[in-house]
């Protein structure tokens, strides 16, 4: 089942912050977060694993809580080249080794 | 080092017709992964494979839809009899090792396919 993803789309100015939630209904082995800008592939920002371990990208942070099965990612004194599509993709436990990615939350940034 | 590269970039071809979509991964990566993301859609998982163990085809839409990989490394994903729902980019990624434990995805640009 994918997971769900909030809010859908959400406009900045440069310097504000901004959090993208992913819940889901299964539990959850690892959240992966990835940006994507149009007409480019996704990159990979942040890893967040089942027990704590997090690895990813300086300047963006996230949680992950697995009792309510959600994460987040947290974007702070946003800049222009934050601008995209943010997706999260969840491992399940038990459910092997693939992703499954939410529909995305779509992020802009203006001056 | 060279990225993951996907060929051909765009692909336009008639309904009915059958199409082959070529990805070449990150050299030693283990791990492939295909996907689908319609216009303006996330990415919708096909296909993965891991080394030489059975691939997870859990994610193919339809028996049109069918990938191999030879020699662990360059996979060819087939359409058969295409659609004109299956016009999309299709993805292709690859891990070092599988993502599902804690290694990131790299993507390649994608083939856009155009069913007309």
């Amino acid at each position: 089942q994918q997971p769900v993803q909030s809010p859908q789309a959400v406009i900045l100015r440069e310097g504000e912050d901004a959090v993208i939630n992913c819940s889901s209904s299964k539990a959850l082995y690892s959240v992966h977060w990835y940006r994507q800008k149009h007409g480019e592939a996704p990159v990979f920002l942040m890893i967040l694993l089942k027990g704590g371990e997090q690895k990813g990208h300086e300047k963006i942070s996230a949680s992950f809580n697995e009792k309510k099965q959600q994460s987040s990612l947290y974007l702070t004194a946003s800049q222009l080249s934050y601008s995209g599509t943010y997706f999260c993709g969840t491992a399940y436990t038990g459910g092997g080794n693939k992703l499954t990615f939410g529909t995305g939350t779509q992020l802009k940034v203006e001056l | 080092g060279a990225g993951v590269s996907q060929s051909p970039s765009n692909k336009v071809t008639e309904k009915g017709k059958d199409v082959e979509l070529r990805c070449d991964p990150i050299s030693g990566h283990t791990a492939l992964y295909w996907y689908r993301q319609s216009l303006g859609q996330g990415l919708e998982f096909l296909i993965y494979f891991q080394g030489n163990s059975a691939p997870d085809k859990s994610g193919l839409p339809s028996d049109r839809f069918s990938a191999e990989r030879t020699g662990g490394s360059v996979s060819t994903l087939t359409i058969q009899r295409t659609q004109q729902e299956d016009s999309a980019v299709y993805l292709c990624a690859s891990s070092l090792y599988p993502s599902g434990l804690s290694y990131e995805q790299y993507f390649g640009p994608g083939t856009r396919l155009t069913v007309t």
